[in-house]
């Protein structure tokens, strides 16, 4: 089914660094979502965005949904190890269905 | 949101046998999903399971591979039967609570 372009594939970055990544589609979404996994583990939601525009903060964790409704994207500031793992994106179409990235590995050096 | 506990966490299974999952959700949902996930990949969606009538499969999945059961609005099993080492994958339960998706913690089975 169709997937949703997430960027980039992986990052190795610093301790303290800041992350950026993102997703876009030809679609529109009138949701988008973003998830943690740790390995072995299911995702775990960490932002819910649900109006174009929408910017939205979880601790250092910031959002958005863009205005044109085809992207979104996920922001981590001062990164520490523990933010290690992959990040999802996910929307919901005017269909109600769900499509996903095909996520971003995170790693960080301490 | 939707509190959801998937069991086994994680099994070794022998090539030829079936194993089933079981997926409780702590409230009632209207729309259980099951995913896969292969190693390294995104999510697959294998099936929607609808309450008191056949799942829904997506194209590539048969019921005869992956029979789900969903007995009501908080409970649902999905069997992967007759393994193979390709069937080696995390399988997730999840719902929709309306216009969001919540996971369960995932079933990781590894097939010798």
């Amino acid at each position: 089914g169709q997937q949703l372009n997430q960027s980039p594939q992986s990052m190795f970055i610093q301790e303290g660094e800041d992350v950026s990544m993102n997703c876009t589609s030809s679609s529109i979404f009138n949701t988008w979502l973003w998830y943690k996994q740790d390995p072995g583990e299911g995702p775990v939601l960490l932002i819910a965005l649900y109006k174009a525009g929408e910017l939205t903060s979880n601790g250092r964790l910031t959002a958005q949904f863009g205005i044109t409704r085809k992207d979104s994207f996920l922001n981590i500031s001062a990164s520490i190890p523990s933010d290690v793992g992959i990040y999802f994106c996910a929307g919901l179409n005017n269909f109600n269905k769900f499509y996903f990235g095909s996520g971003t590995k995170l790693n960080v050096k301490p | 949101s939707a509190v959801i506990s998937q069991k086994p966490s994680r099994d070794i299974c022998q090539r030829g046998t079936s194993l089933t999952i079981q997926c409780q959700v702590d409230s009632q949902v209207t729309m259980m999903f099951w995913y896969r996930q292969q190693p390294g990949q995104s999510l697959t969606l294998i099936a929607t399971a609808n309450q008191g009538s056949e799942a829904t499969y997506e194209s590539g999945f048969v019921i005869d591979k992956f029979p789900i059961s969903r007995p009501n609005l908080t409970f649902s099993t999905l069997t992967v039967s007759n393994m193979s080492p390709e069937d080696s994958s995390i399988y997730l339960c999840s719902v929709d609570t309306g216009n969001t998706i919540y996971f369960g913690e995932g079933s990781w089975l590894t097939v010798v």
